[in-house]
């Protein structure tokens, strides 16, 4: 299958302070890249859909000014929180899409705001 | 709300008993995956099942598919504690851009030994 890395896998930072998580397709080119957060014991809700060199589609009551989508290239793409408070600590998961109907799944970061 | 539904929500067994999970869609789909988390780790992906499938396998798994019920059951046979886990249903949500899948609340499964 598919190889779908993250990084950081998990982090733990002071409120206030912005963190940026890379998510890699390592052997496919993804145009899309969608992310996912996930709160304990929840399931997986969607944030944003970007597509490689367009601006990121945000999902209702996700704030785009918070949660910084860059998908400049084809096998990378970044989510940086920014200003992170501890409602913001969660599991964030990325999802390529290799081709149509196509779907892969990052390992998750989790993130810890203290 | 939800594309998918699973149920029931919580479900604990003895080590060596069948467990079934069902999920409900709303909407038509495309395909429907049934993916295995464990607590604090990312997502494993257990089966694909396309709307012309009625029934899949892959081991001990067992995944059925009613699109007039718009419904699909995971039978995991003869459980293991390491199945202690929670599971996922994901529909494709086909919205033009791409496909993004929607996923339920899950099932949180406890195999006792």
């Amino acid at each position: 299958g598919a190889v779908v890395s993250q990084h950081p896998s998990w982090v733990i930072c002071k409120s206030g302070t912005s963190v940026k998580i890379e998510c890699r397709s390592l052997d496919f080119q993804a145009t899309t890249m969608f992310w996912y957060r996930q709160f304990p014991k929840q399931s997986l809700m969607l944030m944003a859909t970007s597509n490689e060199g367009s601006k990121a589609t945000y999902e209702q009551g996700v704030e785009k000014d918070k949660f910084l989508i860059n998908h400049a290239s084809l096998t990378l793409s970044t989510l940086t929180v920014t200003s992170a408070h501890p409602e913001d600590s969660s599991f964030y998961i990325c999802s390529p899409l290799r081709v149509y109907n196509e779907q892969f799944f990052g390992p998750g970061t989790r993130l810890t705001v203290l | 709300s939800q594309q998918g539904e699973e149920d029931p929500q919580a479900l604990s067994i003895q080590e060596g008993e069948n467990a079934t999970m069902n999920c409900s869609y709303k909407t038509s789909i495309n395909n429907l995956q049934w993916y295995r988390q464990n607590s604090g780790r990312g997502l494993v992906h257990l089966i694909l099942i396309r709307s012309n499938e009625r029934e899949k396998h892959s081991g001990r798994l067992r995944v059925t598919l009613d699109t007039s019920k718009k419904s699909s059951s995971l039978l995991i046979t003869a459980s293991r504690a390491a199945d202690t886990a929670s599971y996922f249903c994901a529909t494709d949500a086909n919205l033009g851009v791409g496909q993004n899948f929607v996923f339920g609340p899950g099932t949180r499964l406890s195999v006792l030994p």
